[in-house]
This record gives C-alpha cells, structure tokens and sequence, in this order.
C-alpha cells in the first residue's frame, strides 16, 4: 500500500533557528496538504500543493512539492515558540481521493 | 462556534463494552470523515460520507466498528466489544465537496480501554 514517510520524527531547535521537515511518498501524489497540531490539540490544515515544483510561502513557512510529485518539504524561518507542534503531510490514496494517507509527523520542540 | 465538534472529548470504558462517539460537522459541510490516531503517529482514515451515504471504509475498520450518518449532517461511530487496542484518538473531519477541498478537524475523543 501507499505509504508516506517524514523525517527527522523529532527536531529541537533554539529560537530563532530555521527548521525543515521532509515527506516522502512511495507513489506519485495527485496533491500534498500540510497539517500542524499542537500539543494536545488536532490537526489545523495549513496548505495544499498541486503542481510538480510548486513552492508556496507563508509569512515564515515554505512548502515545496518536488519535481516527481513524490516529495514535499516545509521549511520555517527564524522559528517562534508559537511553532512548537508535529507537523504532518498527507496525500491522497492512489486507490481513492478521499482517502489521505498522512505521515507519521515531525515533532517541533522551540526552546526559548 | 461554527467548527466540527465531538462528543465526548475522552471516554474511559472497560474491554467488552460498547462504546459511541458523536460528531457534528461544520454545517454546510457534506462530506465528513472518521480518523484514528494513536500516539506518535499521523491519523488513519477510517471511513467517509458523503451526505447520509458511507462511501469507503478502510481495511482498518473492522466488523466491531460501524458509522452511520443518518440525516446527512451528524454522525455516530460505535466501536463494539472493545478492546484494549482500540485505545487511541478517534477523529472526524468535515469537508465541502469541490475541487482542493479542505477538511477542518474536530478536537477528538480520546478512547481509553482498560
């Protein structure tokens, strides 16, 4: 079956320190979306990336979706402590659209 | 508040018994979704609908397991006969039917099995 792998599963980063989070997909993805959760919270979507080679910005957020359509990153500039959470991908199952197989997340500690 | 709710947010039962969750989605929402999480790990589709219709179910969810969504707008996911590895975060999601559809989380029920 599909599967989706993030790395690194755990980051501490130092204030102020840039962070990266990478997917990678066992299929071509039609799309990938980016979720965060914060501690004890649920998932709050963040983006979704359709084209091969997009890269969207947000503030201090930057998704790419790679050439193949099988890769993703996030990267965060300058981090805050309001960034701490995981932060997952997720894409759609090659079988069914609806149904999102996500990564196991990267987990982002900020240390003031 | 016009976000995705669920009822309980956590629920302690013992093996065997049934159990059911209750989700109630962003209002003008047709689609609705069921997750599991479990620690550590990212969520797992269960099933979805679309209006009153069960769509997919993952080969996740077992016979003990059955959702429902009678009227097109909340739905019920009952988990039979628990078991201890049923402990987790149960999930719903809702999502308007159209082209880079979003789903919007809800806060979760957390099930524990003792």
């Amino acid at each position: 079956g599909q599967q989706v792998m993030q790395i690194p599963q755990y980051q501490h980063v130092q204030e102020g320190e840039d962070f990266t989070t990478y997917c990678n997909s066992s299929t071509t993805l039609s799309n990938i979306q980016w979720y965060k959760q914060r501690p004890g919270g649920h998932p709050v979507f963040l983006i979704q990336l359709v084209k091969s080679g997009e890269v969207k910005k947000q503030k201090r957020l930057t998704f790419q979706f790679g050439e193949a359509k099988k890769n993703s990153s996030l990267h965060i500039t300058a981090t805050q402590t309001t960034d701490v959470g995981t932060y997952f991908c997720a894409g759609p199952n090659r079988g069914s659209a609806r149904q999102l197989t996500f990564g196991s997340g990267t987990q982002l500690t900020v240390l003031p | 508040d016009t976000g995705v709710s669920q009822n309980p947010r956590h629920k302690i039962t013992k093996r065997g018994q049934n159990v059911t969750f209750r989700c109630d989605p962003i209002s003008e929402h047709n689609r609705l979704y069921w997750y599991r999480q479990t620690l550590g790990q990212g969520p797992e589709f269960l099933t979805y609908f679309q209006n009153e219709a069960q769509l997919e179910k993952s080969r996740l969810l077992s016979d003990r397991f059955s959702a429902e969504r009678p009227k097109g707008s909340f739905s019920t996911l009952e988990i039979q006969r628990t078991e201890q590895g049923d402990s987790a975060m149960y999930l719903c999601a809702s999502s308007f039917a159209g082209h880079q559809e979003t789903q919007y989380f809800g806060p979760g029920t957390r099930l524990l099995v003792l």
